[in-house]
């Protein structure tokens, strides 16, 4: 069946430095989402990509979809304390199913 | 407008009970369905609807069952409660499969 895996499963940073989380799936995907979990919480939308090579732009975050709509990216620029949280990336591919990744922990060192 | 109202917040149970969990959602959306969210897991689909009397298994079914008999509600129900069941659990609503998922708050459930 379609897997989306999602790497690093966790990452820790200073304040101020970069961020990529990496999404890659076994199916070419119609669409792909992404959401951020901040600890205690409930997920919640961020984005959607569509179109192949499709990058889109949400102040210091910027997501990319692959141009062979197998894989994607989230790059958070000069990370703050309140980027802390989990990012999941969630593709259908062909299955109908709107598929999670496992999801990267981001922690933040002020 | 509450969006994704799930019931109850925290719940503990013995081995064999039986429970629902409720999820309703006042958005008119087609489709919802339930997640169970595991440390190092992601978010893994128990069961979904495609709309009212329509359900289908998502990817870990087993001891759980569900029905759809109007747009607004989707109960999940645990038949007899495993401590493999411990997890915390997400109700989400979309409007299509393109669709943004609202999610519910989640219900923490502990299966001693």
């Amino acid at each position: 069946g379609q897997q989306v895996m999602q790497i690093p499963q966790y990452q820790h940073v200073q304040e101020g430095e970069d961020f990529t989380t990496y999404c890659n799936s076994s199916t070419t995907l119609s669409n792909i989402q992404w959401y951020k979990q901040r600890p205690g919480g409930h997920p919640v939308f961020l984005i959607q990509l569509v179109k192949s090579g499709e990058v889109k732009k949400q102040k210091r975050l910027t997501f990319q979809f692959g141009e062979a709509k197998k894989n994607s990216s989230l790059h958070i620029t000069a990370t703050q304390t309140t980027d802390v949280g989990t990012y999941f990336c969630a593709g259908e591919g062909g299955s109908e199913k709107l598929v999670f990744g496992k999801g990267t922990k981001l922690t933040v060192n002020p | 407008n509450a969006g994704v109202t799930q019931t109850p917040k925290f719940q503990v149970l013995k081995t064999g009970q039986s429970m629902t969990l409720q999820c309703a959602q006042d958005m008119n959306h087609e489709y919802m369905s339930w997640y169970r969210q595991d440390p190092g897991m992601g978010l893994r689909l128990i069961h979904y609807s495609v709309g009212a009397g329509i359900t289908d298994q998502g990817e870990v079914p087993n001891g759980y069952n569900v029905s759809r008999s109007t747009t607004e509600d989707f109960p999940l129900r645990l038949l007899s409660a495993a401590p493999s069941q411990t997890s915390v659990y997400f109700c989400a609503s979309f409007p299509s499969l393109a669709g943004e998922l609202f999610f519910g708050e989640g219900s923490r459930l502990t299966v001693l």
